[in-house]
């Protein structure tokens, strides 16, 4: 079984500045795929970062990174230069070995960029 | 390419009804996720299909049912419809090369209401 857990349930940034949101995990899978997915007030999950338990690197897509921490079991994800459109709902979710497309979501963290 | 996509995108039902809830897979793609989204309980996972094949299911009652057919194509049907079966309800895709964690690419949900 998996979980995740995310304990901001929100906060407020300013627009250009840098944000991290915590995401921490538990597993007892040898393989496992950390996901970020953005949710605007219209509901659709937009997929943002993937790491994979074994990658050596942590990921980067644009202006989001993954601070992936193994040992910590941590898979913090920062956004770099904020803007307002990236005010919304971020999940941290965790896909297991063998986990047939299920994916576990933590509670999430309700991010509003501020100008 | 384009996305998933979710039919009806609004419904409202009265307790007692059942009601099916329809997914179109990005094109290619071939396992499709449900899940449902309360305030309650956040992101639940419902069930997966593959190739017409329920592979994996989450903690819901026997009222929640699905099925794929060839071209991929999902439906979730919910029986005897109760208040707190009101959500969003989210399908999500993956190409299922056979290999873990694969990215899933969510529609933009149904929203049910239940009367």
């Amino acid at each position: 079984a998996q979980k995740i857990t995310q304990t901001q349930p929100g906060m407020f940034v300013q627009e250009k500045e840098a944000v991290t949101l915590d995401c921490t995990y538990d597993t007892s899978d040898p393989s496992y795929g950390l996901f970020w997915y953005k949710q605007p007030s219209s509901g659709e999950m937009i997929f943002l970062i993937y790491q994979g338990s074994y990658d050596q690197q942590n990921a980067t897509e644009g202006r989001y990174s993954l601070n992936f921490q193994k040992a910590r079991k941590s898979a913090n994800l920062v956004i770099s230069t904020s803007q307002l459109g990236d005010s919304a709902m971020y999940f941290c979710a965790i896909e297991g070995t063998d986990s047939w497309g299920k994916l576990q979501f933590g509670a999430g963290t309700q991010v509003v960029v501020t100008p | 390419k384009a996305g998933v996509t979710q039919t009806p995108r609004y419904l409202i039902k009265t307790r007692g009804q059942q009601v099916t809830l329809s997914c179109s897979p990005i094109s290619g793609h071939r396992s499709v996720s449900w899940y449902q989204q309360t305030p309650g309980q956040g992101l639940q996972f419902l069930f997966e299909y593959f190739s017409e094949t329920q592979r994996n299911k989450g903690n819901f009652p026997g009222r929640f049912s699905g099925r794929q057919f060839s071209n991929s194509r999902s439906e979730m049907n919910v029986s005897t419809l109760e208040l707190g079966d009101s959500a969003l309800y989210l399908c999500a895709s993956s190409l299922e090369t056979g290999s873990n964690q694969e990215t899933q690419y969510f529609g933009p949900g149904t929203r049910l209401l239940v009367l």
